[in-house]
């Protein structure tokens, strides 16, 4: 069975940082992209970043410079580093796989809940 | 950037068929890919590559592609099917992945 595991969220003043990680098991996690998406309550999906399977890496143009998404195929875990974070960066993160590029992303974990408030 | 634009709300009567439509500029050569939410739950995948169904997805779901609008299809509307749906491309150029804003379907 697929399983997208995150974990890392909670409660950070604004300019701190946090390091979300998402564990993978029922798949070979080296053969997939990996992606974080947002979602701020009441609101839309947002996709903010993704690292290839041979670890190029894509980042929403609000979080480059600002966010880190690394893998480590050993641990099948995929993370995400937030420095500088911001209050519109309060979401709920996801973790999800593709295939490949420009295919759909076919699993979802259950997210972990990021929020940036002093 | 890569703008895709959903109509916020869409209401069906059961039985009935929703379509939800999904803009942009010249989507018809890009491939879209359709997502489910249901209150509280993550997003479920429901069509891909324009046209395609994952296992498990009735079909009753169904897409289309062509020129400037993508568009998903729900015959016989049950009243499980209410839900938020998102229309997603890849687009190289911009944000590589981009979502639309979201259609809630209100089954009445």
């Amino acid at each position: 069975e697929v399983q997208l595991m995150e974990s890392g969220g909670g409660l950070v003043q604004p300019g701190g940082s946090l390091r979300l990680s998402c564990a993978a098991s029922g798949f070979t996690f080296s053969n997939y992209e990996m992606h974080w998406v947002r979602q701020a309550t009441g609101k839309g999906l947002e996709w903010v970043s993704g690292i290839g399977t041979a670890g190029d890496t894509y980042y929403l143009g609000s979080v480059k410079g600002r966010f880190t998404i690394s893998r480590e195929n050993a641990k099948n875990s995929l993370y995400l580093l937030m420095n500088s974070l911001r209050a519109g960066d309060t979401a709920l993160y996801y973790c999800a796989r593709a295939p490949d590029s420009s295919t759909a992303i076919d699993f979802w974990g259950q997210g972990t809940l990021v929020t940036v408030s002093s | 950037s890569n703008v895709l634009t959903q109509p916020p709300s869409v209401s069906v009567a059961p039985g009935k068929t929703a379509r939800i439509t999904c803009g942009g500029y010249n989507i018809g050569i890009k491939s879209v890919h359709w997502y489910q939410q249901k209150p509280g739950q993550a997003p479920v995948l429901v069509i891909y590559y324009d046209t395609d169904r994952p296992s498990g997805i009735p079909e009753r779901f169904s897409g289309s592609n062509s020129g400037n609008t993508a568009t998903l299809t729900i015959s016989r509307v049950e009243a499980g099917d209410e839900a938020d749906y998102y229309c997603q491309v890849w687009d190289s150029s911009t944000d590589p992945l981009v979502f639309g804003g979201g259609t809630k379907l209100t089954v009445l």
